[in-house]
């Protein structure tokens, strides 16, 4: 069964600085890894989507990364501002029963001026 | 263009109750799916259909949820009778691809529901 962890569950931080999020799965059969945002009271919006077959995506100041053999996966945000403040979550497509995904529980990001 | 919309946005109805949420997803986009996520816990799989027909429910939880999706277009998830466990958000999304596709998947802003 697989599995999504995110590390941290939160995080805060001032303005300008970098930031890693982590994302871990436990089975590495996947079709996709995708990363989105969720604002408090709002819908998902999709960041990034990695085909199993890359191993990264960028836009704009996010980049993400994919290690589908040790099932890890980062979302670099780089200079942070605070309007990135939101819930990240990662989601992944197995292989197998590849319509459903899989999220993790999520980093809820706070960025300070 | 219109994203994926849902209704109501809020509800908030007694233990036993019926509550039937809607979802319209993004015009032409064939796939269409039910996520919830429960206080504390990360969203879940509910169902998926392509069209009119149910490709897969085996995230539903039980008898009282049942989805319809009428002519393709729209879809309903009826819950009956609520119980204080179905609180939560319940997402709508929708997409184009078929299976062999990594397409990105479109959310709603949810339906957030609390049985009291």
């Amino acid at each position: 069964k697989q599995e999504v962890t995110q590390i941290p569950a939160a995080l805060s931080v001032p303005e300008g600085e970098n930031l890693v999020l982590n994302c871990s799965f436990t089975d590495s059969a996947i079709y996709n890894l995708q990363w989105f945002r969720q604002d408090p009271g709002k819908g998902l919006t999709s960041l990034l989507l990695i085909q199993s077959s890359q191993r990264e995506q960028t836009s704009g100041r996010l980049n993400a990364s994919l290690d589908k053999s040790s099932g890890r996966s980062t979302l670099y945000i780089a200079a942070s501002q605070p309007g990135d403040s939101a819930t990240y979550l990662c989601a992944v497509r197995p292989s197998t029963g590849f319509q459903k995904l899989v999220f993790g529980t999520g980093t809820r990001l706070l960025v300070s001026p | 263009e219109a994203g994926v919309t849902q209704f109501p946005s809020h509800s908030v109805i007694e233990k036993g109750q019926t509550v039937t949420l809607r979802c319209d997803p993004i015009s032409g986009h064939d796939n269409l799916y039910w996520y919830r996520r429960v206080m504390g816990k990360e969203i879940k799989f509910l169902l998926h259909f392509v069209k009119e027909s149910k490709q897969d429910e085996s995230g539903m939880p039980n008898n009282r949820f049942l989805a319809e999706r009428t002519g393709g277009t729209y879809s309903t998830l009826k819950v009956q009778p609520a119980e204080l466990e179905d609180s939560g958000v319940y997402f709508c999304a929708s997409s184009q691809d078929g299976w062999f596709s990594g397409n990105t998947i479109y959310f709603g802003e949810g339906s957030w529901l609390t049985v009291v």
